[in-house]
Formats: structure tokens, C-alpha cells, sequence
């Protein structure tokens, strides 16, 4: 069984960084790309980056570019999201998911598979 | 970026109705159009992939078309288990986005 599971919730104070994790199991951690997501409450959904697990390349959303970071471990077979300098507009559920495409993020296959998600709080 | 335009923002349908949900692209997006659908505090679900693709374990009341700028996800007929949020998604370019989200609640 594929499976992601995301770190616990989060509170954070403005101006603060947040890192969460996201632990693959099930298949072969290096083979698919891993996306973040994220949803403000009530709100709809978000893209934010991309990491490519076998070479640790990214792609970021320009509106996130320079706050955001995506790395990886592959002994553990763990992505990182750190989002730095947080405002209340970054308090959401935060998503990592599993692009189906095979060593690509083609896009054409969609996201298969969701971590739990991650809520993070951001208030003084 | 490229703009995904849902309508309608909420529908109300009974069990066993015919459903269908229009997604439209700022711009031509070929067939990169994927759609999701996310019940209550949970996590969204890959339901059809490519415009039209199934993904597995979907049932095949739901199914998509369209291509270039306008999309469409149709639920032949509607289960109880169906009343949820559905959301299309272009992964044409970077940044993907997402349409803000059609809500199927119960009549």
C-alpha cells in the first residue's frame, strides 16, 4: 500500500519559518515527483512546488519563490516543505501528493496519492 | 498564470441525477486537465486524469472530455456518496493551478 504521512500541526508566530514533512512508504521513494498543496480554511486548493525525490531539483511557484523550500531525504524516504517569514495568510492545510507520472512530472497523470495533511496556524 | 474558471460554484441534485461541471482555461491547456474530488477534512482524490483518463478504482459514472480551453466532468448518476467538492486542475504549465471548486450538495 502506497502512502504519505505528513508531520502534526503546526502553530506559528508572523514572521516564523515552518517545515513539515512528508514520509513516502510503499514504493520506490526516488521514482515519483512529490507536490505540495495547500488550502486556506475553506478555501480552495493551491499549488506551491514541486521536488524531484532522485535528483532533489524543484519548482517553485513564482508567488512562493524566495519563502519557500523543498528538500528530501532519501535514507528515510522523507520531502520537506519550509515556508519562511509566515503571515496569517499562510495558515492552511498543507499537502504533499504523489505525481503519478513516472521520474516525471508530466502532469498528464495527475496527483495519485495525498498525505493526510498538515495544519498550520499562523497567529500571535 | 493560467486562470481555471468552475461553474457552476455550488450545485443541488438529487440521487441519481446527471451532473456535469464546466471547467474553462485563460488559455489552451491541450488535454492537461485533471479532476479531483474532496469530501469534508479530507484529502482531495484523483478521479480523472489527462481530461478524460479514469483513474483506477474510480467508478465509471464519472467520467470527463473537452480539450484546449473547456472541460467537462459529468456524473452519469449520482450517488450518496458523490455529495462532495470537485475541483479541476491544469498541470500544462507551471504554476499548476486549480479552478476555485464546484460544491455537489444534496437536494
Amino acid at each position: 500500500q502506497v502512502h504519505l504521512v505528513q508531520s502534526g500541526a503546526e502553530v506559528k508566530k508572523p514572521g516564523a519559518s515552518v517545515k513539515v514533512s512528508c514520509k513516502a512508504s510503499g514504493y520506490t521513494f526516488d521514482d515519483f515527483y512529490i507536490h505540495w498543496v495547500r488550502q486556506a480554511p475553506g478555501q480552495g486548493l493551491e499549488w506551491m512546488a514541486w521536488i524531484n525525490p532522485n535528483s532533489g531539483g524543484t519548482t517553485y511557484a513564482p508567488r512562493f519563490q524566495g519563502r519557500v523550500s523543498m528538500t528530501r531525504d532519501t535514507s528515510i524516504s522523507t520531502a520537506y516543505m519550509e515556508l519562511t517569514r509566515v503571515t496569517s495568510d499562510d495558515t492552511a492545510i498543507y499537502y504533499c501528493a504523489r505525481d503519478q507520472g513516472y521520474r516525471s512530472p508530466s502532469g498528464l497523470v495527475g496527483l495519485d496519492v495525498w498525505g493526510q495533511g498538515t495544519m498550520v496556524t499562523v497567529s500571535s | 498564470d493560467i486562470q481555471m474558471t468552475q461553474s457552476p460554484s455550488s450545485l443541488s441534485a438529487s440521487v441519481g441525477d446527471r451532473v456535469t461541471i464546466t471547467c474553462r482555461a485563460s488559455q489552451s491547456i491541450s488535454d492537461y486537465l485533471n479532476w479531483y474530488q474532496q469530501k469534508p477534512g479530507k484529502a482531495p482524490k484523483l478521479l480523472i486524469y489527462a481530461t478524460s483518463s479514469l483513474q483506477s478504482g474510480v467508478p465509471s459514472r464519472f467520467s470527463g472530455s473537452g480539450s484546449g480551453t473547456e472541460f467537462t466532468l459529468t456524473i452519469s448518476t449520482l450517488q450518496p456518496e458523490d455529495f462532495a467538492a470537485y475541483y479541476c486542475q491544469q498541470s500544462y504549465t507551471t504554476p499548476w493551478t486549480f479552478g476555485h471548486g464546484t460544491k455537489v450538495e444534496i437536494k
